[in-house]
């Protein structure tokens, strides 16, 4: 059974616009949430994260929302950009998985111009 | 740094063929991590080693997978025999520390098994 789940296998998104990707996750005991990026051809890039204690963590054009009662996690780009065309993975991590990260299937996302 | 580097990029065998893949960390990080990637479970996350000792290795699928970390600059997943449902891309990461460090990932082997 997965535990990290993104329903959304692609998304397609006009340059400027909002992107919304969401995450959804089983275990409320998970505490730490990353979101990773990966291009073609190149291994998973860390993009932001955020910690259990907070539920916005804001980074130039991105922004990650954890809503802790919801199990739920979502990164917003803004304003989008055709560079930011890539597959999104979300991670989660908690004090019981030790060292490890659990990713969800990914969503791929499309900037069109 | 040159970042994770993982030889070879692509590999293409026949089913019962025995497959290596290597992974060079990146210097001074204590955990390395192995992944596989496929279309239908995401990035799953097969073994990792902290200071060269397995810690975890619930995420190998069966006994035909096997890795190692004989020093801190290296480590082997060997698959034997391949069979082509092991076919997907393996990734490579290491980390400084435990999960709430960045794992940096190598830019993978993608495996193909006839």
């Amino acid at each position: 059974d997965q535990q990290v789940k993104q329903n959304s296998p692609s998304l397609s998104v006009q340059e400027g616009r909002i992107s919304i990707l969401n995450c959804d996750y089983t275990n409320s005991m998970f505490d730490y949430f990353l979101w990773y990026k990966k291009y073609p051809a190149e291994g998973p890039t860390f993009l932001i994260s955020i910690s259990s204690i907070k539920d916005k963590n804001e980074d130039g054009r991105f922004t990650v929302f954890l809503n802790k009662s919801a199990k739920h996690l979502s990164l917003h780009i803004v304003p989008s950009q055709p560079g930011d065309s890539a597959v999104y993975f979300c991670a989660v991590s908690g004090f019981r998985e030790g060292g490890k990260l659990i990713f969800g299937q990914g969503t791929e996302l499309s900037v069109k111009p | 740094d040159a970042g994770v580097i993982q030889s070879p990029r692509h590999e293409v065998t026949e089913m019962g063929q025995e497959v290596t893949l290597r992974c060079k960390p990146i210097s001074g990080h204590d955990y390395l991590f192995w992944y596989r990637q496929t279309m239908m479970r995401g990035l799953e996350l097969l073994i990792y080693f902290n200071n060269n000792v397995p810690i975890d290795d619930s995420g190998m699928p069966e006994d035909r997978f096997s890795a190692k970390m004989p020093n801190a600059s290296f480590s082997t997943l060997k698959i034997q025999p391949s069979e082509p449902r092991d076919s997907a891309v393996y990734f490579c990461a290491s980390s400084l520390n435990r999960g709430r460090e960045t794992q940096y990932f190598g830019p993978g082997t993608r495996l193909l098994v006839l």
